[in-house]
C-alpha cells in the first residue's frame, strides 16, 4: 500500500529565512513522480514543485527546492528567502496508478513578518 | 480558460437533504478527479473520470454518492440523504495526462456543511 507521511503539522519561519518541510512515503513502485502542493487560505491548491524518481538531481523552482532521497523514501521541501505569500498548507503528494493522488496530512506554514 | 471552477463555493444543508456540486475542468483536460478534504487532513480520492467514463471509485464513495460526467466536460457530484459526516471540502481537479506524468489542476472546492 502507498502511504505519505508529513510529521510536522505546523511550522513557522521568519520572513527571509529558510524552512524545510519533511515528507516520507512508502511505495513498491520504481518509477514515479512526487509532488508538493500549496493550499493558501481559502484558495485553490497549486503545484509547487515536482520530482521524477528516476532523476538523481533534486528539482528546483526559484526559491523552492527538494531533497529527494529515494532509498530512504524521503522527499523534503526547502523554501528559501521565505515570503509572506508562502503562508499556506503544504501537501506532499504521491500519484498512485496515474489516476489518483495520495496526500499527506499537510504542514501548516506561517511566515512571520 | 481560467482554470478549474466549482459551484457552489459553499453549501449549508439540513441532514437528510440531497445536494449536487458542479465542476468545470480546464477545457482541454480529459481527466477529472473528485477529492474530499476534512479539517486537518489531506485530500482523499473519491473518483476519477477519463472523458465520460468513470474508471475508478474509492471505497469512500458510499452508495449515497454518485458522480457523472455525461459529455466528458463538466462533472457533477451528488450526495443523497446527507449526513453530518459528509461535512467537508469537496475538491475537483483535472489533468491532461495521468498523474504519474503531469500535475493536476485543482478548483477552489465546495465547502459542504450538514446541520
Amino acid at each position: 500500500a502507498q502511504t505519505v507521511t508529513q510529521s510536522q503539522p505546523e511550522m513557522s519561519v521568519q520572513e527571509a529565512e529558510t524552512v524545510t518541510l519533511s515528507c516520507t512515503y512508502d511505495t513498491s513502485e520504481n518509477n514515479y513522480y512526487l509532488f508538493w502542493y500549496k493550499q493558501p487560505p481559502s484558495r485553490q491548491m497549486i503545484l509547487v514543485i515536482r520530482q521524477e524518481a528516476y532523476k538523481q538531481q533534486n528539482a528546483t523552482e526559484n526559491r523552492f527546492s527538494v531533497n529527494f532521497q529515494k532509498a530512504a523514501k524521503s522527499f523534503s521541501l526547502k523554501i528559501s528567502d521565505s515570503q509572506l505569500g508562502d503562508t499556506a498548507m503544504y501537501f506532499c503528494a504521491f500519484p498512485y496508478t496515474g489516476n489518483q493522488f495520495y496526500f499527506g496530512t499537510g504542514t501548516s506554514l506561517t511566515v512571520i513578518p | 480558460d481560467t482554470g478549474v471552477s466549482q459551484d457552489p463555493r459553499h453549501k449549508i444543508t439540513k441532514r437528510g437533504q440531497n445536494v449536487t456540486f458542479r465542476c468545470d475542468p480546464i477545457s482541454e483536460h480529459n481527466r477529472l478527479y473528485w477529492y474530499r478534504q476534512t479539517l486537518g487532513q489531506g485530500p482523499e480520492f473519491l473518483t476519477y473520470f477519463q472523458n465520460e467514463a468513470q474508471l475508478e471509485k474509492s471505497r469512500l464513495l458510499s452508495d449515497r454518492f454518485s458522480a457523472e460526467r455525461p459529455k466528458g466536460s463538466f462533472s457533477t457530484l451528488e450526495i443523497q440523504r446527507t449526513e453530518q459526516g459528509d461535512s467537508a471540502m469537496y475538491l475537483c481537479a483535472s489533468s491532461s495526462e495521468d498523474t504519474m506524468n503531469t500535475e493536476a489542476f485543482f478548483g477552489q472546492g465546495t465547502r459542504l456543511t450538514v446541520v
